[in-house]
């Protein structure tokens, strides 16, 4: 089955410095989402990439895309204190259900704790 | 900005209980979906709906879980006979058009089942 896992499953850093989240998969997808999610809260999207793409960038955000190894990362420059959340990358993929299309089934790593200390 | 309106935010229930959890999506959304993540683990998918019926619906979405738009705005997950397993944060999400686009989710609601 398709999958998103991350690693490193916890990053530590300081303030100013870059942190990298990576993620791979299992199958063909449509497109790859990146996520953060406050403790206890609900989860932001961030960034979306499509399997045509293979860079994208927003603001302090990268996304790479490698779907000959069918995985992706996050890099996340000039880190802050309140960047510190847990990070998810989640997969949409094609379905033959319904003609062919998928109804936004996203599936989820087990996401990047990332801490970053001022 | 608009967001998703997810209520209550905890909920607090006996097994064997009915739940019905709510949702208000973004207004201009016409795809709609319930997820969870039980305490540690990975979010999962459970239900999409659109144009008033399930488009799709995970392995977790058995017979104890029915979705309803009951009006122009709400959208709800009704558990009929709660189980401890299913002890989770619900996330409510919408997505504006098309399949395959990023999604809105709420704030989640913290289901325990005693």
């Amino acid at each position: 089955s398709q999958q998103g896992e991350e690693d490193p499953q916890a990053l530590s850093i300081q303030e100013g410095e870059n942190a990298t989240m990576n993620c791979s998969y299992k199958t063909s997808i449509n497109n790859l989402q990146w996520y953060r999610q406050n403790s206890g809260r609900g989860l932001v999207h961030l960034i979306l990439i499509r399997s045509n793409e293979r860079e994208k960038h927003s603001g302090r955000l990268r996304v790479t895309l490698d779907t000959s190894k069918k995985s992706s990362s996050l890099l996340i420059t000039a880190s802050r204190a309140a960047d510190t959340a847990s990070y998810f990358c989640a997969t949409a993929f094609d379905s033959p259900y319904a003609g062919g299309t998928s109804y936004g089934k996203l599936t989820f790593g087990q996401g990047t704790i990332l801490t970053v200390h001022p | 900005e608009p967001e998703v309106t997810q209520t209550p935010s905890h909920q607090v229930t006996q097994m064997g209980q009915e739940v019905i959890l709510r949702c208000v999506p973004i207004s201009n959304h016409l795809y709609f979906y319930w997820y969870r993540q039980i305490l540690g683990q990975k979010v999962e998918f459970l239900v999409s709906f659109y144009n008033n019926e399930i488009s799709e619906k995970s392995e977790i979405f058995d017979d104890q879980f029915s979705v309803e738009r009951p009006d122009g705005s709400n959208f709800t997950l009704k558990i009929r006979s709660t189980k401890l397993e299913d002890s989770a944060m619900y996330f409510c999400a919408s997505s504006e058009r098309v399949v395959r686009e990023k999604l809105f989710f709420g704030s989640g609601t913290q289901l325990s089942v005693l």
